[in-house]
């Protein structure tokens, strides 16, 4: 079964530095995607960048990108500029190539001190 | 991104009454969803995979005569709590599948449900 961890319950930044999420996975398959969505205190899961495992270049989404290290199953998130909307909780997900099901970590909680 | 709707976003309901939350794909056909709940404080729990036109597949551990799918057709899935109690209070938000240079999931708004 795969798994996905998220070892950094809380982070905090000062607006326009730059953080980065940690996040590692587990799992046997060679087809499959990985995401990290954001979910601020309404709740709604927002999409902030996907990676595709077969691509070897790493994403990126304006001030969002993403540090994929296949071998090592790694899947950091970089947020650079940071601003105080980033304030949300972020989760690292897996998606199965072969049954399309999300799996998630524990979520780290992002704070931008101004 | 595409757009998933759910709807309602907040529903309170009596012990041993049903609910039901409609997702719907605005502007694609999914013919994928996925049903998920999340706890406070928590991260999202998939609790079971919605096919259009074919029955849902359950996570471990969910009970499916009490959490009842129905994926009508291809914009729509429907999550029936049946005879709730109060430990069914929660967030329940879905998701479809979209095919866009591979897939990617969008997420409704969510619905929060009290059950008093």
């Amino acid at each position: 079964a795969q798994t996905v961890t998220q070892s950094q319950p809380e982070m905090s930044v000062q607006e326009a530095e730059t953080v980065t999420l940690s996040c590692t996975y587990d799992t046997s398959e060679n087809n499959y995607y990985l995401f990290w969505y954001k979910q601020p205190p309404s709740r709604q899961m927002i999409l902030v960048i996907r990676q595709e495992a077969y691509k070897q270049q790493n994403a990126t989404e304006n001030r969002f990108s993403v540090n994929f290290q296949k071998a090592a199953k790694s899947f950091s998130l970089k947020i650079s500029d940071s601003q105080l909307g980033d304030t949300a909780m972020y989760f690292c997900a897996f998606m199965s190539g072969e049954t399309d099901k999300l799996i998630f970590g524990t979520g780290t909680r992002l704070q931008v001190f101004p | 991104g595409a757009v998933v709707s759910q709807h309602p976003s907040r529903v309170i309901c009596k012990s041993g009454t049903s609910v039901k939350i409609e997702c719907r794909s605005l502007d694609f056909q999914a013919t994928t969803m996925f049903w998920y709940r999340q706890f406070p404080k928590q991260s999202l729990m998939l609790m079971a995979t919605s096919n259009e036109g074919s029955k849902a597949t359950y996570e471990q551990g969910v009970e499916k005569d009490k959490f009842l799918i129905n994926h009508a057709s291809l914009t729509l899935s429907t999550l029936t709590v049946t005879s709730a109690h109060p430990e069914d209070s929660s967030f329940y938000i879905c998701s479809a599948l979209m095919w866009v240079e591979g897939n990617t999931i969008y997420f409704g708004e969510g619905s929060w449900l009290t059950v008093v």
